[in-house]
């Protein structure tokens, strides 16, 4: 079946220390996102992508990094850098970066201890 | 800005109610605008989506409506059944380059749907 994978699902992480979420899709879509949720409030996009090779900061892009070097591959490290990185965490995929519908992972939930 | 506000945060209806979700938008050049369903623990699935070249659209127990000129736009659940619990979202597209958007969320909306 078709979709996006993310994983770990869960994720323990002590202060200072990087991280990388893995995030893989086999939909053939040229873009793809990464998106913090937290308690309460809407879904904020970290960074994006619009084909391999590229990909452009979005509204909260401080302390996260990404790479594009494969279609379906879009890891997102969160680095010590970043403030309060307890989140859920969650990357999508669409055709293109048209409005057009996001397809989603099923998340990873990070935590600092 | 970017901002779409979503109302009410939560809403609870005894099945077979409606329920209503509202949401409005800022960046009038917005042309599409997705309702996601999140289950507990998931990611968002999407259920509705509407152009802003139509007015209404409609999908068996679930309707959207949009209103360009007031820019709210409003999402209607018939017939509840307690499956429909789960934390709803809407969203409005803003352009941020030539032929990219990206969506801009509201802060979501807990349905519970009691039996």
């Amino acid at each position: 079946d078709g979709g996006i994978t993310q994983s770990p699902k869960y994720l323990f992480r002590k202060e200072g220390q990087n991280v990388t979420l893995s995030c893989e899709q086999n939909l053939n879509h040229d873009a793809m996102y990464w998106y913090r949720q937290d308690p309460g409030q809407g879904l904020r996009l970290i960074y994006y992508s619009q084909i391999v090779n590229d990909f452009q900061k979005g509204d909260i892009a401080e302390g996260y990094s990404v790479s594009r070097e494969k279609k379906e591959s879009f890891p997102l490290t969160v680095t010590s850098a970043q403030k309060n990185p307890t989140a859920f965490y969650l990357c999508a995929s669409s055709i293109s970066g048209s409005a057009g519908e996001l397809f989603f992972g099923e998340g990873s939930r990070l935590t600092v201890l | 800005g970017e901002n779409v506000e979503q109302h009410p945060s939560t809403l609870s209806v005894q099945e077979g109610d409606s329920a209503v979700i509202k949401c409005t938008y800022s960046d009038s050049a917005s042309n599409y605008f997705p309702w996601y369903k999140q289950e507990l623990g998931k990611g968002p699935q999407l259920i509705i989506d509407i152009r802003s070249n139509v007015g209404e659209k409609k999908d068996q127990r679930i309707a959207v409506t949009l209103n360009k000129t007031a820019k709210h736009f409003s999402l209607h659940i018939t017939e509840t059944q307690p499956e429909d619990s789960a934390v709803y979202f809407c969203a409005a597209s803003i352009r941020i380059l030539a032929g990219f958007q990206k969506l801009v969320f509201g802060t979501g909306t807990r349905l519970l749907v009691s039996p």
